[in-house]
């Protein structure tokens, strides 16, 4: 089955720059989106299409793509930002997948 | 204000049956693909179901076909999954969510999501 393979935990100090990556074979073909999800509450759609990012949403929050990854950066990190975060695309069937999430500390 | 509000979840035993539904509003329904994305206590998110628009098309993860049914209902806004023939693994936070492209055949790539409603399948 089709898998999107994520780091389990990022930590970065607040200020400084998070990368996320999200690996997976099908990514050149499929968009990937990137949900922030805090304790207790459900997720947040943090960009879509790769690199897009919804309106309301911070623009410290940017995503890019290069091959079989995608990657979310946050630049300036603040600690509102310690979350978990999850890509997710589809393979080539169309069969939807998350990745199995990293979870950022700000240190 | 889009709102999703999820209801239906609950206890039941392995085996069991149980509906889930959410109520929608805020936005044209019937212009959006829905989805259903579980999450097992103190685990990730994982993609359930999704059915477009219309209600034509529907699509499953391999984990839950031919045992949960998803579909809709534009009059009343409206989205349900029927899950039949229940198991352990099965317990998790089941959230609605609304497909952020309208009309565009995209069935995934959510937007809106409810607060969720927790299924546990015990005995």
């Amino acid at each position: 089955s089709y898998e999107l393979t994520q780091p389990p935990s990022v930590s970065v100090s607040p200020g400084q720059t998070a990368r996320i990556t999200c690996s997976g074979d099908a990514l050149p073909k499929q968009y990937a989106y990137w949900y922030q999800q805090k304790p207790g509450q459900a997720p947040v759609l943090v960009i879509y299409k790769d690199s897009e990012r919804p309106s309301g949403i911070p623009e410290r929050f940017s995503g890019s793509s290069s091959g079989t990854t995608v990657t979310l950066t946050i630049s300036g990190v603040q600690a509102e930002d310690e979350a978990d975060y999850y890509c997710q695309s589809a393979d080539s069937s169309g069969l939807v997948v998350f990745g199995g999430g990293t979870k950022l500390t700000v240190l | 204000e889009v709102q999703l509000l999820e209801s239906g979840g609950g206890l039941v035993q392995p085996g069991g049956s149980l509906r889930l539904s959410c109520a929608a509003s805020g936005f044209t329904f019937s212009s959006y693909a829905m989805s259903w994305v579980r999450q097992a206590p103190g685990k990730g998110l994982e993609w359930v179901s999704a059915i477009s628009g219309s209600g034509g098309s529907t699509y499953y993860a391999d984990s839950v076909k031919g045992r949960f049914t998803i579909s809709r209902d534009n009059s009343k806004n409206t989205l349900y999954l029927q899950m039949n023939s229940l198991r352990a693994e099965d317990t998790a936070v089941y959230y609605c969510a609304k497909v952020l492209t309208p009309n565009s055949g995209s069935y995934y790539g959510d937007d809106y999501w409810g607060q969720g409603t927790l299924v546990t399948v015990s005995s």
